[in-house]
């Protein structure tokens, strides 16, 4: 059974912090993804990585980075956090880029910055 | 520009009445569309898939391509089948399976 941990369910941090998210599969998969689940907006993609040290942005990068150091860690870095980052984020792997593959999600973790 | 569009936030329907999610998408490419669902209190997953053809708890779904759609359909709603429906595009090409999702519905199934 594949297993996609995230480091904290529940997250307050303050305005200017530096946040880190935390993701971890156990499975062997390439491919890991960051999105942030908002109410009205579905799933948007923040950042996704493809290999260890391999990252590509999606389609809402700005305010965030990630880092990708070993094949089964990915996190995600909110360098200064501000209140419209408050959201439920979403970590997602998936084993191979060539073919289709399912991808499986954490529980998520739902950040408020206040 | 790729996109997924699913026009209703909250569909209610009463247990043991027909239920049809819709989605519609935008794509150039050869579309790949998939529905997820995410029961309270629990992770997002994966419910079918449109190459599979599968019923999955007595869901289906056809891809139509000339009406662009991939609608969620089952006969006979259920009560533990109130949850939040996402569909997805599959983007093919690049390094990556990456989707794009839509903005979900909320199926609420009342007794």
């Amino acid at each position: 059974d594949v297993k996609v941990t995230q480091s904290s369910r529940y997250l307050v941090k303050r305005t200017g912090e530096k946040v880190f998210l935390e993701c971890v599969q156990d499975m062997d998969h390439e491919n890991m993804f960051w999105y942030r689940q908002d109410p009205g907006l579905g799933l948007r993609l923040i950042y996704f990585s493809y290999d260890v040290k391999m990252k590509e942005k999606g389609d809402i990068p700005e305010g965030y980075s990630v880092s990708r150091e070993k094949k089964e860690r990915f996190s995600l870095i909110l360098e200064s956090a501000s209140t419209n980052q408050t959201s439920m984020y979403l970590c997602a792997s998936s084993l191979t880029a060539t073919i289709w593959y399912e991808q499986y999600f954490g529980p998520g973790t739902r950040l408020t910055v206040t | 520009a790729q996109r997924v569009t699913q026009p209703e936030k909250l569909l209610s329907v009463f247990k043991g009445a027909p239920v049809e999610l819709k989605c519609n998408y935008s794509y150039s490419g050869s579309p790949e569309l998939f529905w997820y669902v995410q029961y309270s209190r629990q992770r997002l997953q994966l419910l079918l898939r449109h190459i599979s053809r599968e019923s999955i708890k007595g869901f289906t779904a056809d891809l139509n391509k000339g009406e662009t759609s991939f609608h969620l359909k089952k006969p006979f709603a259920q009560e533990e089948d109130s949850a939040m429906y996402y569909c997805a595009l599959r983007l093919d090409g690049g390094a990556t399976n990456k989707l794009i999702f839509g903005t979900g519905t909320l199926l609420a199934v009342q007794p």
